[in-house]
């Protein structure tokens, strides 16, 4: 099936750091998500983007929907620990039966203090 | 107030055995999905119901039946488990079919021994 390709698979930075996420594709998806996942939790939405080239923030995160509709990126700046966790790009693609979203394999988030 | 939640939180159960995993949401959304998260963290759906009716089955065994009762709640039911059936089971909702946004629950952590 469908695979999103995300990098890094896992980062280990110092707090204040900024760290850099992305995930690409070999087809057209026509929403770019991201979500973070902490232990024992269900993923939480970060951000979704809907045009490609858009770009959006929220506080310290921004990220991009590619031009060609292939791929995203995930910018964090001036990382603190609670930032720590599993980053999930995610697609989506209308199809005539529904929608369904296709994750990446996440990005293991370490800060340390 | 919990706006996806899903019982039980953690279960351990013989091989063979059947169980069920429940799930309601308090969001007035239409659509409600299951999805299963493996060992190496990747996210995979499995089913989608609109309204009670399903709309996706991401070739998934038959052992598995997923039932909407109404559109607040969709409950997984599983036969006979098997050991590779150990994951963590991710109910999620979204406002409707076409909507990429989905809110997920806390899973259920299920291990068949």
């Amino acid at each position: 099936g469908q695979q999103l390709n995300q990098s890094p698979q896992s980062m280990f930075i110092q707090e204040g750091e900024d760290v850099s996420m992305n995930c690409t594709s070999s087809s057209i998806f026509n929403t770019w998500l991201w979500y973070k996942q902490e232990p024992g939790e269900g993923p939480v939405l970060l951000i979704a983007l809907y045009k490609a080239g858009e770009l959006t923030s929220n506080g310290r995160l921004t990220a991009q929907f590619g031009i060609t509709r292939k791929d995203s990126f995930l910018n964090i700046s001036a990382s603190i620990p609670s930032d720590v966790g599993i980053y999930f790009c995610a697609g989506q693609r209308q199809e005539t039966s529904g929608s369904r979203l296709t994750f990446g394999e996440g990005t293991q988030l370490t800060v340390n203090p | 107030d919990t706006a996806v939640s899903q019982t039980p939180k953690y279960l351990v159960t013989q091989m063979g055995n059947d169980k069920s995993i429940k799930c309601e949401q308090n969001l007035g959304h239409d659509t409600m999905y299951w999805y299963k998260q493996d060992s190496k963290k990747f996210l995979k759906i499995m089913f989608s119901y609109n309204n009670k009716e399903l709309i996706i089955n991401e070739t998934v065994p038959n052992r598995f039946s997923p039932k909407s009762p109404d559109k607040a709640h969709l409950n997984l039911h599983i036969n006979s488990l098997e050991l590779g059936d150990s994951a963590v089971y991710f109910c999620a909702s979204s406002q409707e079919v076409g909507s990429a946004e989905a809110f997920f629950g806390q899973g259920t952590r299920l291990t068949v021994v």
